[in-house]
């Protein structure tokens, strides 16, 4: 079964904006992870915060992660078109996978 | 540097075909590998994934196989495919405890 759930399950944005997708899971995790999907391909990761760490960055991608709430958030700044495709987060436990999540569609357009 | 291989592409099979189905890893040892299904628009659903040669995990019980027979090399397999197991499906591979996955290009299978 999926643990994380994203909201918004679409987006849609004008390029130069920023989008922010939220993910929130069920149980207690070593790492959680974003992952971006462009179309008919295989995924790519993004950034991963460990358990202890509360932000991230890296270039124009910002992570938050509250586990308290069992929640994470992935803002993109000023994004573009090629940012267009679907982000899924993912979350460590203790064994050895991760559980994704149903994903967010981003679309940016010009 | 690490590469991960997928095929076929696209596969197109009847239903009650056999499927067969190889990912390769080049450039590490020992990894984690992982089989997932993604259905059209939706997440990925987690097949199965192997720590080691001969050791696999199974997530969910289905019509789906799975082998390693070399460090480096996942096969998924079906005696007999149902309409249900078209989807895309993606061969991942991960190392360490981090469990950062890097993924193949997919295989896209329709079952007719």
């Amino acid at each position: 079964s999926q643990q994380g759930e994203e909201d918004p399950q679409a987006l849609s944005i004008q390029e130069g904006e920023n989008a922010t997708m939220n993910c929130s899971y069920k149980t207690s995790i070593n790492n959680l992870q974003w992952y971006r999907q462009n179309s008919g391909r295989g995924l790519v990761h993004l950034i991963l915060i460990r358990s202890n760490e509360r932000e991230k960055h890296s270039g124009r991608l910002r992570v938050t992660l509250d586990t308290s709430k069992k929640s994470s958030s992935l803002l993109i700044t000023a994004s573009r078109a090629a940012d267009t495709a679907s982000y899924f987060c993912a979350t460590a436990g203790t064994a050895s996978k991760l559980t994704f999540g149903t994903g967010t569609r981003l679309q940016v357009t010009l | 540097s690490q590469t991960i291989h997928q095929w076929p592409a696209t596969l197109v099979q009847p239903v009650g075909s056999p499927l067969s189905l190889e990912c390769t890893v080049e450039g590490t040892s020992n990894p984690n590998l992982y089989w997932y299904r993604q259905a059209a628009g939706r997440g990925l659903q987690l097949l199965f994934y192997s720590v080691g040669i001969g050791q696999i995990s199974s997530e969910v019980p289905q019509n789906l196989s799975a082998s390693r027979p070399q460090d480096r090399q996942f096969i998924l397999s079906s005696k007999k495919l149902l309409l249900s197991d078209s989807g895309f499906y993606l061969c991942a591979w991960s190392v360490g405890s981090v469990y950062e996955q890097y993924f193949g290009p997919g295989t896209r299978l329709t079952v007719t």
